[in-house]
């Protein structure tokens, strides 16, 4: 069974620019969850789907941030315009049942704003 | 606010015994979770402890006391693959985790 898989691995753009992550969860799990972790610091949570709809987008830092999971399958998150603070790793990771004690993570994104 | 307390850095020997200690300050509590995490990895689910008490898988055991707002993650027979950071997490009631900035494992021969 594949894992939660995100591309890109690298991305590299300059502040202004935009990007756009992917994620693609386990097959069959409903929950989709996306977090980062900043300058080494905690892994800290931004927004949950269940299939296609927002559950809880309380983490989202601010409106340069969208993110969208049409079909309730893969999901990207797009930053536009980045900013300097928004550098970190982006990870990505899915449950099949809401109440799972287990989500499954996928490698992250490493994503630099020069 | 939410937070969750762990130690930054840990030193043990291979064959040792260590433990890790995790102390929570959340809004809502369902669970605690250890994920195990290697340089450039993706976060792995170690554990998960939803009521008070031991849980134990091979050579790693995961304690929870509710009252105390507090668990450990104990690693046995230590083996050098084992370095890796270290990460409590509370899965709220809402169902995402918080997590605390993680405690980094060096095990030495």
């Amino acid at each position: 069974e594949a894992g939660v898989t995100q591309f890109p691995s690298h991305s590299v753009i300059e502040k202004g620019q935009t990007v756009t992550l992917r994620c693609d969860p386990i097959s069959g799990h409903d929950n989709l969850y996306w977090y980062r972790r900043v300058m080494g610091k905690e892994i800290k949570f931004l927004l949950h789907f269940v299939k296609e709809s927002k559950q809880d987008e309380s983490g989202m830092p601010n409106n340069r941030f969208l993110a969208e999971r049409t079909g309730g399958t893969y999901s990207t998150l797009k930053v536009q315009p980045a900013e300097l603070e928004d550098s970190g790793v982006y990870f990505c990771a899915s449950s099949q049942y809401t109440s799972g004690n287990e989500q499954f993570f996928g490698p992250g994104t490493r994503l630099t704003v020069l | 606010g939410q937070s969750l307390e762990q130690p930054s850095e840990v030193t043990a020997v291979e064959g040792a015994i260590v433990q890790i200690n995790c102390t929570y300050q959340t809004s809502g509590f369902y669970g605690l979770s250890w994920y195990q995490q290697h340089d450039g990895g993706a976060p792995t689910f170690l554990s998960y402890n939803a009521l008070d008490g031991l849980e134990e898988t091979g050579r790693f055991s995961s304690f929870l006391s509710r009252s105390d707002s507090y668990g450990y993650l104990l690693l046995q027979e230590l083996q050098m693959k084992d370095s890796a950071s270290y990460f409590c997490a509370v899965m709220d009631s809402s169902y995402k985790l918080i997590f605390g900035s993680g405690t980094r494992l060096l095990v030495r021969p």
